[in-house]
C-alpha cells in the first residue's frame, strides 16, 4: 500500500539558511500534518491543512510557513535556520473524514 | 486541552515475558487515542486506536490496550515480548470536536533482553 512520502530524507544547511520540505500524502488523503521532533523528544504539532487550507496551527515559528497544492502535497519553508530547528520533521496524512494520522519516515534536518 | 501521562520513561522487560506500557489521558472531549511505536532511525508506526467503539483494542503484532474512562487509561500490553518489540512508544491523544492535531506523551523507551 502506498505510504506518505517525504523529501529529502536527510538536509544539511547552515545557520540563517532555508530548506523546503516536501510531503506527499497517502493517494486521496485530504488532510496533512506537520510536526517537529528535536533529540530526544516527543514530536510536536506544528501545522495542518485540509482541502489547502489552512486548519489548525501549533507551535510553528514565525520564520516557519507551509502550503498545501492543489495535488494536496504539502509543503514547510523554514528561514532563517537556527540550530535549534535541527530534528526530525514528520508529516501525516488522513482520509475524508477520518481521524487516523498516517506519518511519513520524516526529514532529518541538520542545522551546522 | 487534552494531554496524555507516559507513566515510564524507560522499561525493561526478558524477552517471553509480558510487557506493559502505561499511559493515562486528560481530555475536555471523548478522546480518541492511539499507541505510535518508533524504531531506531525509522518513522511513526500506528500500532492501534481508540475511536469510541470497543474498548478493548487489538493492534499489530500482538499489541493491545484497554481504554478504562474509570482510571483515564490507556495501557498497552502484549502478552510475550520479542526482541523486535524494542523501539520507543507513543501514547497520543487526538484533540477530537472537529480538530485533529495529535498530542503525544514523552514516550516509553521499551528494552528487551535475551
Amino acid at each position: 500500500a502506498a505510504g506518505v512520502i517525504q523529501s529529502p530524507r536527510h538536509l544539511i544547511k547552515e545557520k540563517r539558511e532555508t530548506a523546503t520540505l516536501k510531503c506527499y500524502p497517502i493517494p486521496r488523503h485530504d488532510t496533512v500534518y506537520w510536526y517537529q521532533q528535536g533529540p530526544g523528544q516527543d514530536p510536536q504539532f506544528l501545522i495542518s491543512f485540509y482541502e489547502k487550507m489552512q486548519s489548525d496551527k501549533g507551535s510553528i515559528p514565525d520564520r516557519f510557513s507551509a502550503q498545501q497544492f492543489s495535488d494536496y502535497h504539502s509543503e514547510l519553508n523554514m528561514s532563517s535556520l537556527e540550530l535549534g530547528d535541527s530534528a526530525l520533521y514528520f508529516c501525516a496524512s488522513s482520509p475524508p473524514g477520518g481521524e487516523t494520522q498516517y506519518f511519513g519516515p520524516g526529514t532529518r534536518l541538520l542545522v551546522l | 486541552a487534552q494531554s496524555v501521562t507516559q507513566l515510564d520513561s524507560h522499561v525493561s522487560v526478558s524477552e517471553g515475558t509480558p510487557v506493559l506500557l502505561r499511559c493515562n489521558y486528560s481530555s475536555s472531549y471523548s478522546p480518541s487515542l492511539f499507541w505510535y511505536v518508533q524504531h531506531p532511525n525509522k518513522g511513526l508506526q500506528l500500532l492501534l486506536k481508540y475511536t469510541s467503539a470497543a474498548t478493548l483494542v487489538k493492534g499489530i503484532n500482538g499489541f493491545e490496550a484497554e481504554f478504562k474512562k474509570s482510571e483515564t487509561s490507556f495501557h498497552l500490553t502484549k502478552p510475550s515480548a520479542h526482541m523486535s518489540d524494542a523501539a520507543e512508544y507513543f501514547c497520543v491523544v487526538s484533540e477530537g470536536g472537529g480538530g485533529n492535531k495529535l498530542t503525544f506523551g514523552t514516550g516509553t523507551q521499551l528494552k528487551v533482553e535475551l
